[in-house]
């Protein structure tokens, strides 16, 4: 079955760092990947999703490129920003059905 | 604009009560929704979805059910609640699957003592 990894639960960084989240992936079919992003006592909703033409999607600084040579799809930006700290998910849909499949969370706090 | 609406907002339930949640979507006709449950801590995890009115497709087993009596409404529920079913529920809905952004709810908060 399909399946998604982020080897981090819990990154904090300093304010004005890099930040890179990890996310891997198996797959039987070729499949589109997501990541969410929940902050606090909210619902998820979408930070950036794969294109079907291998453009890199980008979104509030984020950004996120799939390598399917290594089934990855690791979320990456120049520059934390407190308000950064969030709950982020991995996430992986094959075009064939309805199921969403979430990876594992990486809790990212971002420090003065 | 689509709206995503769940209630209750938070419930405390006694284990072995039953227990009903509810979804609705305006602003798009014949979403697709699915429902999803959140442990303290843990991932997010699909539990059913819905393609169209009286049809819903069960993705995992936690002694729970759903049903889509109208377009635009999602239900959860079971008639004898465990402790395991503590958590976070999550309705979402999609134009269509794969590619699809999934648009989620606020959420219900469920306790069971």
């Amino acid at each position: 079955g399909d399946s998604v990894t982020q080897t981090e639960g819990l990154v904090t960084l300093t304010e004005g760092l890099p930040v890179m989240l990890n996310c891997t992936y198996q797959s039987t079919y070729s499949p589109f990947l997501f990541w969410y992003v929940q902050h606090l006592n909210e619902a998820p909703k979408l930070l950036l999703k794969s294109f079907t033409d291998n453009k890199r999607p980008e979104h509030q600084g984020f950004h996120a490129t799939l390598h399917k040579s290594s089934s990855s799809f690791h979320l990456q930006k120049s520059s934390a920003q407190l308000s950064d700290s969030a709950l982020y998910y991995c996430a992986l849909s094959v075009n064939a059905g309805a199921k969403l499949t979430f990876g594992g969370g990486t809790r990212l706090t971002v420090r003065p | 604009a689509q709206t995503i609406h769940q209630w209750p907002v938070a419930e405390i339930k006694a284990v072995g009560s039953p227990l009903s949640l509810g979804c609705t979507i305006k602003g798009k006709s014949s979403p697709n929704l699915y429902w999803y449950w959140q442990a303290t801590g843990g991932t997010l995890q699909q539990l059913f979805y819905s393609i169209t009115v009286g049809q819903v497709e069960s993705v995992v087993q936690l002694n729970l059910s759903a049903s889509r009596p109208k377009d635009d409404q999602f239900i959860l529920s079971t008639e004898k609640l465990l402790l395991s079913h503590s958590g976070f529920y999550l309705c979402a809905w999609s134009l269509d699957w794969g590619q699809d952004t999934q648009y989620f709810g606020p959420g219900t908060r469920l306790l069971v003592l």
